[in-house]
């Protein structure tokens, strides 16, 4: 089974700072895939950005990027240029490449509440 | 639709009544997944679906949780007796193929059990 872990509740920054959320995960599998989720108070989850785990090279999705320590079995989020629009909650989700019966089921972390002050 | 479709919105529920919760996924998506959200929680699997084959229900917590897409598209969550503890958020998402495809999600359905 996989398991991801978000070890922060709650984060906040300034508008137009840089910040990191972190994400670890525990698997036994070697291919799989890794996401970001935003979710605002409108409950919609919104992809934001995913890594495939057999690239080396980190995603970036304009103001989104990943450091994606394959070793670590860790997965950070960065966001440069905090807008106020980037207030929502966080997930970091796994999903494995071929799974037998569950297609491509996501496995969610906690959750980061992320609050952009103006 | 443009996106997924969730109704209702809102349902409050006295203790042991039943429920159903439903679906309206991306016109042509073959996957559709039912996720439970506890408040404060990330979303946890409930179950699977490829077209009208429920292939993974391994996440429904009891008996009393009951899905089915038998046309392979509109999809219903049916909770029977309900408890305080199925109080959550129930969202539901469709993608278009089977293997690594992009998961598109309603707004979910918010469930109050009093």
């Amino acid at each position: 089974a996989q398991t991801v872990t978000q070890s922060q509740p709650e984060m906040s920054v300034q508008e137009a700072e840089t910040v990191t959320l972190s994400c670890t995960y525990d698997t036994s599998e070697n291919n799989y895939y890794l996401f970001w989720y935003k979710q605002p108070p409108s409950r919609q989850m919104i992809l934001v950005i995913r890594q495939e785990a057999y690239k080396q090279q980190n995603a970036t999705e304009n103001r989104f990027s990943v450091n994606f320590q394959k070793a670590a079995k860790s997965f950070s989020l960065k966001i440069s240029d905090s807008q106020l629009g980037d207030t929502a909650m966080y997930f970091c989700a796994f999903m494995k490449v071929r799974a037998e019966t569950s297609g491509s089921r996501l496995t969610f972390g906690e959750g980061t509440q992320l609050t952009v002050n103006p | 639709g443009a996106g997924v479709s969730q109704s209702p919105r809102y349902k409050v529920a006295k203790r042991g009544q039943d429920v159903a919760l439903r679906c309206d996924p991306i016109s042509g998506h073959v996957s559709l997944f039912w996720y439970q959200q506890a408040l404060g929680q990330g979303p946890e699997f409930l179950t699977y679906f490829q077209n009208e084959a429920q292939l993974d229900k391994s996440g429904l917590p009891s008996d009393r949780f009951f899905a089915e897409r038998p046309e392979g598209s509109v999809s219903t969550l049916k909770i029977q007796r309900t408890q305080q503890e199925d109080s959550a958020v129930y969202l539901c998402a469709s993608s278009l193929g089977v293997w690594f495809t992009e998961a598109f999600f309603g707004q979910g359905t918010r469930l109050t059990v009093v």
